[in-house]
Protein backbone atom coordinates (compact mmCIF):
# COMPACT_ATOMS: atom_id res chain seq x y z
CA UNK A 1 0.00 0.00 0.00
CA UNK A 2 2.05 3.19 -1.27
CA UNK A 3 -0.54 5.30 0.52
CA UNK A 4 0.08 9.36 -1.46
CA UNK A 5 2.98 9.26 -4.28
CA UNK A 6 3.73 12.67 -5.13
CA UNK A 7 6.55 13.84 -7.94
CA UNK A 8 9.27 14.69 -8.31
CA UNK A 9 11.18 14.94 -5.52
CA UNK A 10 13.03 17.85 -6.10
CA UNK A 11 12.42 20.67 -9.41
CA UNK A 12 14.85 23.80 -9.78
CA UNK A 13 12.81 25.72 -12.51
CA UNK A 14 13.77 29.34 -14.47
CA UNK A 15 11.41 32.17 -14.10
CA UNK A 16 8.54 32.22 -16.15
CA UNK A 17 9.01 28.45 -16.89
CA UNK A 18 5.98 25.68 -16.34
CA UNK A 19 5.57 22.30 -14.53
CA UNK A 20 3.19 20.32 -13.38
CA UNK A 21 3.49 18.24 -9.36
CA UNK A 22 2.32 14.97 -9.83
CA UNK A 23 0.11 13.01 -6.98
CA UNK A 24 -1.30 9.65 -6.91
CA UNK A 25 -3.77 7.90 -4.06
CA UNK A 26 -4.34 4.05 -3.87
CA UNK A 27 -6.26 4.47 -0.74
CA UNK A 28 -9.68 5.35 -2.31
CA UNK A 29 -10.14 8.53 -1.08
CA UNK A 30 -12.76 10.80 -2.11
CA UNK A 31 -10.78 14.62 -0.76
CA UNK A 32 -7.85 15.27 -1.99
CA UNK A 33 -5.70 18.86 -1.48
CA UNK A 34 -2.38 19.94 -2.15
CA UNK A 35 -0.69 21.93 0.15
CA UNK A 36 2.84 24.42 -0.02
CA UNK A 37 4.77 24.59 3.38
CA UNK A 38 7.33 27.85 3.93
CA UNK A 39 10.07 28.28 7.11
CA UNK A 40 7.60 29.33 9.71
CA UNK A 41 4.52 30.32 8.35
CA UNK A 42 2.70 26.35 8.42
CA UNK A 43 1.10 24.71 5.84
CA UNK A 44 -1.30 26.76 3.85
CA UNK A 45 -4.03 25.08 1.72
CA UNK A 46 -3.61 26.03 -2.44
CA UNK A 47 -6.46 23.53 -3.94
CA UNK A 48 -8.50 21.15 -2.98
CA UNK A 49 -11.04 18.69 -4.30
CA UNK A 50 -14.03 16.64 -3.14
CA UNK A 51 -14.26 14.06 -5.95
CA UNK A 52 -13.15 13.38 -9.21
CA UNK A 53 -14.56 16.63 -11.53
CA UNK A 54 -15.02 18.88 -8.53
CA UNK A 55 -12.12 21.64 -7.15
CA UNK A 56 -11.80 24.75 -5.15
CA UNK A 57 -9.87 27.05 -4.29
CA UNK A 58 -8.17 27.15 -0.86
CA UNK A 59 -6.18 30.19 1.03
CA UNK A 60 -3.31 31.00 -1.67
CA UNK A 61 -4.50 29.23 -5.51
CA UNK A 62 -2.77 32.42 -7.49
CA UNK A 63 -0.38 31.39 -9.62
CA UNK A 64 -1.69 27.50 -9.79
CA UNK A 65 -4.20 25.48 -11.32
CA UNK A 66 -5.41 22.04 -10.83
CA UNK A 67 -7.71 18.80 -11.95
CA UNK A 68 -8.94 15.74 -11.01
CA UNK A 69 -10.10 13.48 -13.66
CA UNK A 70 -9.92 10.44 -11.65
CA UNK A 71 -10.54 9.62 -7.79
CA UNK A 72 -6.30 8.79 -7.66
CA UNK A 73 -4.56 11.42 -9.08
CA UNK A 74 -4.95 15.49 -8.22
CA UNK A 75 -2.08 17.32 -10.05
CA UNK A 76 -0.36 20.95 -9.57
CA UNK A 77 0.76 23.05 -12.45
CA UNK A 78 2.26 26.33 -11.99
CA UNK A 79 2.14 28.13 -15.62
CA UNK A 80 4.29 30.62 -14.95
CA UNK A 81 6.71 30.56 -12.19
CA UNK A 82 7.94 32.80 -10.02
CA UNK A 83 10.37 32.94 -7.30
CA UNK A 84 7.58 33.46 -4.70
CA UNK A 85 6.52 29.93 -5.61
CA UNK A 86 9.50 28.31 -4.16
CA UNK A 87 8.35 26.48 -1.35
CA UNK A 88 7.94 22.49 -0.40
CA UNK A 89 4.63 21.56 -1.71
CA UNK A 90 2.47 18.54 0.02
CA UNK A 91 0.02 16.38 -1.47
CA UNK A 92 -2.53 14.57 0.93
CA UNK A 93 -6.14 12.89 0.88
CA UNK A 94 -8.95 11.62 3.12
CA UNK A 95 -12.02 9.99 3.31
CA UNK A 96 -14.37 12.21 4.46
CA UNK A 97 -18.37 10.84 5.08
CA UNK A 98 -20.58 13.51 6.95
CA UNK A 99 -18.96 15.33 9.39
CA UNK A 100 -16.31 13.15 11.08
CA UNK A 101 -13.04 13.99 11.92
CA UNK A 102 -10.89 14.66 8.46
CA UNK A 103 -7.31 13.04 8.82
CA UNK A 104 -5.17 13.23 6.33
CA UNK A 105 -2.73 11.18 4.89
CA UNK A 106 0.44 13.41 3.30
CA UNK A 107 3.00 12.73 0.87
CA UNK A 108 6.66 13.18 1.49
CA UNK A 109 6.85 16.35 0.00
CA UNK A 110 7.96 18.24 -3.73
CA UNK A 111 10.90 20.80 -2.87
CA UNK A 112 10.44 23.46 -5.25
CA UNK A 113 13.01 26.00 -6.26
CA UNK A 114 12.44 28.48 -8.88
CA UNK A 115 15.67 30.95 -9.53
CA UNK B 1 -13.48 31.47 10.95
CA UNK B 2 -11.14 29.75 12.98
CA UNK B 3 -7.53 29.64 13.57
CA UNK B 4 -4.85 28.25 15.49
CA UNK B 5 -2.06 29.89 17.83
CA UNK B 6 1.20 27.52 18.76
CA UNK B 7 3.10 29.78 21.32
CA UNK B 8 6.87 29.15 20.57
CA UNK B 9 8.09 28.22 17.23
CA UNK B 10 10.99 26.99 18.67
CA UNK B 11 11.24 24.62 21.98
CA UNK B 12 14.44 22.27 23.64
CA UNK B 13 13.97 19.83 26.39
CA UNK B 14 16.56 17.55 28.22
CA UNK B 15 16.50 13.63 27.07
CA UNK B 16 13.86 12.51 29.78
CA UNK B 17 12.30 15.96 30.34
CA UNK B 18 8.41 16.61 29.82
CA UNK B 19 7.63 17.95 26.74
CA UNK B 20 4.85 20.70 26.55
CA UNK B 21 4.07 21.92 23.27
CA UNK B 22 1.13 24.63 23.39
CA UNK B 23 -1.88 25.11 21.13
CA UNK B 24 -4.67 27.54 21.60
CA UNK B 25 -7.66 27.60 19.05
CA UNK B 26 -10.25 29.73 18.01
CA UNK B 27 -13.56 28.12 16.74
CA UNK B 28 -16.84 29.58 16.21
CA UNK B 29 -18.34 25.98 16.84
CA UNK B 30 -16.88 23.16 18.70
CA UNK B 31 -14.06 22.00 16.97
CA UNK B 32 -12.16 18.61 16.07
CA UNK B 33 -8.57 18.84 16.97
CA UNK B 34 -5.40 17.44 15.71
CA UNK B 35 -1.69 17.38 16.24
CA UNK B 36 0.43 16.28 13.25
CA UNK B 37 4.20 15.38 13.71
CA UNK B 38 7.29 16.11 10.85
CA UNK B 39 10.29 14.60 10.56
CA UNK B 40 13.04 15.65 8.84
CA UNK B 41 12.54 15.44 4.95
CA UNK B 42 9.49 13.83 4.99
CA UNK B 43 5.62 14.11 4.77
CA UNK B 44 3.15 14.92 7.76
CA UNK B 45 1.49 12.27 10.28
CA UNK B 46 -1.10 12.23 12.44
CA UNK B 47 0.04 11.83 16.23
CA UNK B 48 -3.55 12.55 17.86
CA UNK B 49 -6.67 13.64 17.27
CA UNK B 50 -9.75 15.21 19.39
CA UNK B 51 -13.24 14.46 17.93
CA UNK B 52 -15.63 15.24 21.48
CA UNK B 53 -15.38 11.61 22.78
CA UNK B 54 -12.65 12.40 26.03
CA UNK B 55 -11.39 15.48 26.40
CA UNK B 56 -7.55 13.44 27.32
CA UNK B 57 -6.79 12.11 23.78
CA UNK B 58 -3.54 9.45 23.90
CA UNK B 59 -1.62 8.87 20.34
CA UNK B 60 1.08 7.23 19.05
CA UNK B 61 4.91 7.31 21.12
CA UNK B 62 3.78 8.30 24.16
CA UNK B 63 2.27 11.49 23.28
CA UNK B 64 -1.30 12.89 24.35
CA UNK B 65 -3.25 15.98 24.52
CA UNK B 66 -6.06 17.55 26.73
CA UNK B 67 -8.68 19.59 25.20
CA UNK B 68 -9.79 22.61 27.71
CA UNK B 69 -13.02 24.47 26.21
CA UNK B 70 -12.67 26.94 29.07
CA UNK B 71 -9.34 27.81 27.80
CA UNK B 72 -9.27 26.82 23.94
CA UNK B 73 -6.34 25.09 25.03
CA UNK B 74 -4.92 21.86 23.34
CA UNK B 75 -1.68 21.56 24.35
CA UNK B 76 0.47 18.61 23.43
CA UNK B 77 2.49 16.36 26.30
CA UNK B 78 4.93 13.61 26.75
CA UNK B 79 6.17 12.93 30.31
CA UNK B 80 9.89 12.48 28.88
CA UNK B 81 11.67 13.22 26.02
CA UNK B 82 13.62 10.86 23.90
CA UNK B 83 16.08 12.09 20.89
CA UNK B 84 13.73 10.56 18.34
CA UNK B 85 10.59 13.15 19.21
CA UNK B 86 13.25 15.79 17.13
CA UNK B 87 11.07 17.07 14.76
CA UNK B 88 8.14 19.55 13.80
CA UNK B 89 4.72 19.84 15.55
CA UNK B 90 1.76 20.89 13.97
CA UNK B 91 -1.58 21.97 15.76
CA UNK B 92 -4.59 21.97 13.00
CA UNK B 93 -8.60 22.74 13.90
CA UNK B 94 -11.86 22.03 11.62
CA UNK B 95 -15.12 23.11 12.87
CA UNK B 96 -17.18 20.34 14.26
CA UNK B 97 -19.93 20.44 10.89
CA UNK B 98 -21.66 22.27 8.60
CA UNK B 99 -21.12 21.81 5.00
CA UNK B 100 -17.80 22.48 3.37
CA UNK B 101 -16.16 22.47 6.71
CA UNK B 102 -13.60 19.92 5.86
CA UNK B 103 -10.75 22.08 5.80
CA UNK B 104 -8.00 22.05 8.19
CA UNK B 105 -6.37 24.92 9.14
CA UNK B 106 -3.02 24.32 10.90
CA UNK B 107 -0.67 26.25 13.28
CA UNK B 108 2.49 27.71 12.24
CA UNK B 109 4.32 24.81 13.66
CA UNK B 110 7.03 24.16 16.75
CA UNK B 111 10.02 22.38 16.16
CA UNK B 112 11.25 20.43 18.95
CA UNK B 113 14.67 19.72 19.78
CA UNK B 114 16.14 17.08 22.23
CA UNK B 115 19.28 17.67 24.27
CA UNK B 116 21.27 14.75 25.20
Amino acid sequence: NAGVTQTPKFRILKIGQSMTLQCTQDMNHNYMYWYRQDPGMGLKLIYYSVGAGITDKGEVPNGYNVSRSTTEDFPLRLELAAPSQTSVYFCASSYVWGTGANVLTFGAGSRLTVL
Amino acid sequence: AQSVTQLGSHVSVSEGALVLLRCNYSSSVPPYLFWYVQYPNQGLQLLLKYTSAATLVKGINGFEAEFKKSETSFHLTKPSAHMSDAAEYFCAVVPYSGAGSYQLTFGKGTKLSVIP
